[in-house]
């Protein structure tokens, strides 16, 4: 298996654009995970999905955030309009429900917004 | 009652020598601790976990010590190397119904020769 796939790997961009960023889970993962890393905060989790259903959005900072899973294998998270307070790294993470809850995450997304 | 709280924020070691993080947490429902190794520029990934059945889980150079009575968990990196220069998270978890991991707030850990 390839592992988590994200897309981009890096973005910059404009305030008050839009972004959008891409997850690809391990096939046969029934949790995906948004991540938010930034050196003041660490690792917050945004929001996660159990089956394509979102299951806790608490973390998600504000309106701007938005996230979905339309498919199994599709996740998107999604901000509008961008700010320079969003730039961080952005980590999905996807998980098979079990015995453990051992995360596998992706590369990383590397958000600057200008 | 959902915080985990690690200690240091960075550690300098020498190579060779041990290296010890420290974790401690609230909730007496979390049943999963396991620990994650960040390199820069690269996703969290796991290292080594324990369930609070057990005092000790020793892999290979790295050992996780439990205490149940004091809820608190640390990481051990016997004969550090640089190589295990990363930064290290703890984390807890309730494995059945919600998998949700509650991170700590990273040690970013340096090996010198």
């Amino acid at each position: 298996d390839a592992g988590v796939i994200q897309s981009p790997r890096h973005e910059v961009t404009e305030m008050g654009q839009e972004v959008t960023l891409r997850c690809k889970p391990i096939s046969g993962h029934d949790y995906l995970f948004w991540y938010r890393q930034t050196m003041m905060r660490g690792l917050e989790l945004l929001i996660y999905f159990n089956n394509n259903v979102p299951i806790d959005d608490s973390g998600m900072p504000e309106d701007r955030f938005s996230a979905k899973m339309p498919n199994a294998s599709f996740s998107t998270l999604k901000i509008q309009p961008s700010e320079p307070r969003d730039s961080a790294v952005y980590f999905c993470a996807s998980s098979l429900s079990g015995r453990t809850n051992e995360q596998f995450f992706g590369p990383g997304t590397r958000l600057t917004v200008l | 009652q959902q915080q985990v709280k690690q200690s240091p924020q960075s550690l300098i070691v020498q190579k060779g020598g041990i290296s010890i993080i420290n974790c401690a947490y609230e909730n007496t429902a979390f049943d999963y601790f396991p620990w994650y190794q960040q390199f820069p520029g690269k996703g969290p990934a796991l290292l080594i976990a324990i369930r609070p059945d057990v005092s000790e889980k020793k892999e290979g150079r790295f050992t996780i010590s439990f205490n149940k009575s004091a809820k608190q968990f640390s990481l051990h990196i016997m004969d550090s190397q640089p190589g295990d220069s990363a930064t290290y998270f703890c984390a807890a978890s309730i494995v059945f119904g919600n998998e949700k991991l509650t991170f700590g707030t990273g040690t970013r850990l340096t090996i010198i020769p």
